[in-house]
Order: structure tokens, then sequence, then C-alpha cells
């Protein structure tokens, strides 16, 4: 069974820092990989999608990496900024022909202006 | 374009009643995936429906059970309500397997 996991669970850091997220799963044999955060009582906003045959994508602030073979992505957002605090979550998606989706336990951000 | 789109907001329940909860997806999106999220399990799959046919269930009682119709929206039941099942209720719509899932804003149900 895949098993995604996420590290740091929380992680506060000073206005304007950069910083990375992590994310890993046990079953290399992915779908794609997605991005998401939560706002607190909130359903989850897309921030990155990557295929398992893409190395990395990007969106304004944000940079997302994907190494397959290695069960490992990293979300990077570059200059933070206090409305960047929320809850960070990374799916994979496991299996062809079924949309489900498996999820880490997230990583509580918080940018302290 | 409207997003996915969640009704009710919120729901209190008392224990051994039943829920309905509804879920229409974006314009064009026939994959429709419901989840639970609790603080202590984290979010967990639920079940997925792809033209009103089931296609994936989760590990979860046959209280919970959905439904999928013509014009792709969902609706999710759970009968005899248990405290344990007070929770967010997340639905996903998707256009195609490989695609970008996209979430409603959840059903906060409160079990009493």
């Amino acid at each position: 069974k895949q098993e995604v996991t996420q590290i740091p669970a929380a992680l506060s850091v000073p206005e304007g820092e950069n910083l990375v997220l992590n994310c890993s799963f046990t079953d290399s044999a992915i779908y794609n990989l997605q991005w998401f955060r939560q706002d607190p009582g909130k359903g989850l906003t897309s921030l990155l999608l990557i295929q398992s045959s893409q190395r990395e994508q990007t969106s304004g602030r944000l940079n997302a990496s994907l190494d397959k073979s290695s069960g490992r992505s990293t979300l990077y957002i570059a200059a933070s900024q206090p409305g960047d605090s929320a809850t960070y979550l990374c799916a994979v998606k496991a299996q062809t022909g079924a949309n489900n989706l498996f999820f880490g336990t997230g990583t509580r951000l918080t940018v302290i202006p | 374009k409207a997003g996915v789109t969640q009704t009710p907001r919120y729901l209190i329940k008392t224990r051994g009643q039943q829920v309905t909860l509804s879920c229409s997806p974006i314009s064009g999106h026939r994959s429709v995936s419901w989840y639970q999220q609790t603080p202590g399990q984290g979010l967990q799959f639920l079940f997925e429906y792809f033209s009103e046919t089931q296609r994936n269930k989760g590990n979860f009682p046959g209280r919970f059970s959905g439904r999928q119709f013509s014009n792709s929206r969902s609706e999710m039941n759970v009968s005899t309500l248990e405290l344990g099942d007070s929770a967010l209720y997340l639905c996903a719509s998707s256009k195609q397997d490989e695609a970008e899932a996209f979430f409603g804003q959840g059903t906060r149900l409160t079990v009493v």
C-alpha cells in the first residue's frame, strides 16, 4: 500500500525566508504527484501537479520537484510571506484507471511577519 | 468558471441518523472522488465515481455509500451515524485520469 510522509510536520520561518517542504512516498510507480494548500477549516487548493514523466513544475514563487526513483518530492517556496501560512499537503496518484489520491499528513507552515 | 461546489457547508446530526452530502463537479469533469478528513487519520479516500459507475472504494464500512448522476453530480450518504463520523468531507473532481484534481470547500459534519 502506498504510504506518503511529509517532513517536517510543522515549520515556522520569518517573512522573506526561502523554504523547502519534503514529501516521500513508498511506491515509486506513481501516475502523478500534486501539492495542495489548505487553510484552517477550508478545502484544498491545488498548487502544482507533476506528471510522473516530469522533473519539476513552477508557478510564481513555488517550485516543485519530483524524483520518482527515490520516491521524493520537494516544494520550494521563495521569499515567504505571511499569507503563505497554511498546511501544505502532497498527494500521489498510484493507480491508473482510478483517481484516488494518497495523502501525506501535511506540513503546517507559519510565516512570521 | 465555477469550481467544485459542496452542500451543505455545515451539518449537525444525532447519532443513529443518516445524512446525505452533495457535490457538483466542475463542468466537463466526469470523475468525482470523496475523502474524509479527521485530525487523527488525515485525509482518507472513500470512493470514486466516473460516468455514474463506482470505480474504486476505500476501506470504509458499508454505512458509507454514494452515487453519481448523469450530470456528474454526486451524493454521499452515511447511515446510522456514529460520533466517529464527525469530520470534514471533501469532494474532488477531475477531467480525466491523469488530470489535476480540484477540491470543494468541504462539508463539516458534526455528530452529537
